[in-house]
């Protein structure tokens, strides 16, 4: 059974670029989120996409956005990057939405300067 | 606005020693509690509580929910330095989830 992994480790971008986050999720779950967890912070639910289609939202802007994909896995997507937006972003997949277990990835460090 | 709050920030104790973290939340239409502990980078599952006074055990690690308090406790028995890791505790409604800050426990040899 393979586990969540996220690409790349590691990101540097410069302030008003574009990016792109990608996330495998575990074998046989449907169900990923991503979470944006700033230095000393608890991780914030950025959304969730269930069976391809956004499943909630957290209070996160517009420029923020996904993809679900049919094998499940995943992109998140960041416009127009700001300072702020360095953190680390994690997925994580679970079996369904709702009351299951999450496994997260280890996450992709984005630097932005 | 939903939350939820950790205490304490952080914890240093001495191997052996029994630990109490706590998490409170104001979530609504709340329906579970998880409990994870941050090591590096990936936050694991420790505990998935949904029903209130009912304790989940899992070796040294305990924890129970308490929804008329809105609260819950993880419960760490002669601790170890493997322990030592940052505790974050998640509210969760169907499609919303809020993580605390997380505790960060230090445990010394």
């Amino acid at each position: 059974e393979t586990g969540v992994t996220q690409s790349p480790t590691h990101l540097i971008k410069t302030r008003g670029q574009q990016v792109t986050l990608r996330c495998s999720s575990q074998s046989g779950h449907n169900t990923v989120s991503w979470y944006q967890q700033a230095l000393g912070q608890g991780p914030q639910f950025i959304f969730q996409y269930y069976r391809e289609e956004e499943n909630g939202r957290g209070n996160f802007p517009p420029r923020f956005s996904g993809l679900q994909f049919p094998n499940y896995s995943s992109e998140l997507n960041v416009n127009a990057l700001e300072l702020d937006d360095s953190a680390l972003y994690l997925c994580a997949s679970s079996l369904a939405s709702g009351s299951y277990e999450q496994y997260f990835g280890p996450g992709t460090r984005l630097t932005v300067t | 606005e939903d939350k939820v709050v950790q205490s304490p920030l952080s914890l240093v104790v001495h191997e052996g020693d029994t630990v109490t973290l706590n998490c409170s939340y104001e979530v609504t239409n709340f329906r579970s509690l998880l409990w994870y502990k941050q090591e590096k980078k990936a936050p694991t599952f420790l505990f998935m509580l949904t029903s209130s006074g009912i304790e989940k055990k899992s070796g040294r690690l305990s924890s129970i929910l308490d929804k008329k308090e809105l609260s819950s406790i993880l419960n760490i028995t002669a601790t170890q330095t493997g322990d030592s890791a940052i505790y974050l505790c998640e509210g969760r409604t169907g499609n919303q989830f809020y993580f605390g800050t997380g505790t960060s426990l230090t445990v010394i040899p």
